[in-house]
């Protein structure tokens, strides 16, 4: 069965330090990850896909097969980045397998 | 963005009463979902439908019905609803497999 895990409930950093949200999947088929957010009163989004090998406002992450994660990384974040991030990971039968989600604060 | 419209957007109740909350959209996507939402539990997949004559159920289906109507509506249904059914529902709609989901506002719902 498939399995996603987000370790950190809870993420605060300052203005301008470097942030990941690190992210973790459990599954024995070739994956599928995404990264959404949800900033305060708006609607969940996608905010980028890893087949895509995007940058979405300055975020990036990288596959890694061998460690089985996903990590979200932001050099340099900002206070509009303070939001909910869920990674989720597609799987052959087409469903979506959320984490439990980071709520991610940045301070001024 | 009113693509993906979710009603009512809340809703307060008693146990044992039936509830449908209704999804419509506009995106002209075949596949559509339901959620739900619990703080420290993330989003949990109930039923989902790849069109209108394919329904599955998903990870926490126990409880709840639902209804593909058109490829554009998705309903989901408590038949009798119960405390712990309290929480943020969530549908989505998406084109394909790797394709992005698309959420609606989500419908709060509290039973009593």
């Amino acid at each position: 069965a498939q399995r996603v895990t987000q370790p950190e409930k809870l993420l605060s950093v300052f203005k301008g330090a470097p942030v990941e949200l690190k992210c973790n999947y459990s599954y024995s088929g070739s994956p599928e990850l995404f990264w959404y957010v949800q900033y305060s009163r708006q609607r969940l989004q996608l905010l980028l896909r890893h087949i895509s090998r995007e940058s979405i406002k300055g975020f990036t992450a990288d596959l890694n097969k061998g460690e089985t994660s996903f990590h979200l990384k932001k050099p340099f974040a900002q206070e509009e980045d303070s939001a909910m991030y869920y990674c989720a990971l597609s799987t052959s039968g087409s469903r979506l397998t959320f984490g439990e989600g980071t709520q991610l604060t940045v301070n001024p | 963005d009113a693509d993906v419209t979710q009603t009512p957007r809340n809703r307060i109740t008693k146990t044992g009463k039936r509830i449908m909350l209704e999804c419509s959209q506009t995106k002209g996507h075949d596949r559509m979902y339901w959620y739900r939402q619990d703080p420290g539990l993330g989003l949990r997949l109930i039923y989902y439908s790849f069109d209108v004559k394919d329904i599955n159920k998903g990870e926490i289906s126990d409880g709840y019905s639902v209804s593909r109507q058109a490829q554009a509506k998705f309903s989901l249904s408590l038949e009798s609803a119960i405390p712990n059914q309290t929480a943020l529902y969530f549908c989505a709609t998406s084109a394909s497999r790797w394709e992005a989901q698309h959420f609606g506002d989500g419908t709060r719902l509290s039973i009593l």
